[in-house]
């Protein structure tokens, strides 16, 4: 079946420190990949996104591209910030039929340090 | 330009009783989906509505059940409550069926007692 595979935390850098979380995923056919990002007591917020093999999702500084070959979408920055602390969810989109619903691995919680 | 509403957000029931929350969807978005969050997981979509009607359902119990409204706003039903059904339940609007655009609510922390 269709499934999203993150590394697990808790993630703890340094300020400035570079940052990659990994992500795998499983799917049938071609897949949208997303980043979500969840700040404490807040809802998802979508981060960025790529949309068919070799795309480049960008913002904020974070980038993640889409690799079919090895079934990966892992998200880097190269310099975090403390307000950078949160949780981040990789996700997976297919449709079937007009469904189109996420598939969200468990969670990278990512805390950075002054 | 509003975003999704959703509440309240915080409830505790017990075991066996009957739960519903509220969404109000995002301006200009005709699509509601419903996730379940519990401690420490990804979110698990339950179902989602379009123009009133259920269109896509994850691998949860009938005793999940939802509502659209015609201003798009939405309910989830949860019946004969269990212990594992505590979560962070999350709502998200979109502007069509495709799963793009989706904006999310802060959520509903169900706890079951």
């Amino acid at each position: 079946g269709n499934s999203v595979t993150q590394m697990e935390g808790p993630v703890t850098l340094s300020e400035e420190a570079f940052l990659t979380i990994n992500c795998t995923y499983t799917a049938t056919g071609y897949p949208s990949l997303f980043w979500y990002v969840q700040y404490p007591g807040e809802g998802l917020q979508l981060l960025l996104k790529a949309t068919k093999a070799d795309d480049k999702g960008s913002n904020k500084g974070f980038e993640a591209t889409y690799r079919k070959e090895t079934t990966s979408f892992h998200l880097e920055k190269g310099s975090v910030q403390v307000s950078d602390s949160a949780v981040y969810f990789c996700a997976l989109k297919r449709l079937r039929g007009s469904q189109g619903n996420l598939i969200f691995g468990k969670g990278t919680k990512l805390s950075v340090k002054p | 330009e509003t975003g999704v509403t959703q509440s309240p957000t915080h409830l505790i029931k017990t075991r066996g009783q009957q739960v519903t929350l509220r969404c109000s969807s995002q301006s200009g978005h005709n699509t509601v989906s419903w996730y379940q969050q519990a401690l420490g997981q990804g979110p698990q979509f339950i179902f989602q509505y379009y123009r009133e009607e259920e269109n896509g359902r994850g691998n949860f119990p009938p005793r999940f059940s939802g509502l659209q409204f015609p201003n798009y706003s939405s309910e989830l039903n949860v019946n004969a409550l269990e212990l594992d059904d505590s979560a962070l339940y999350l709502c998200a609007s979109s502007p069509g069926q495709g799963g793009y655009g989706y904006t999310f609510g802060s959520g509903t922390r169900l706890t079951v007692v």
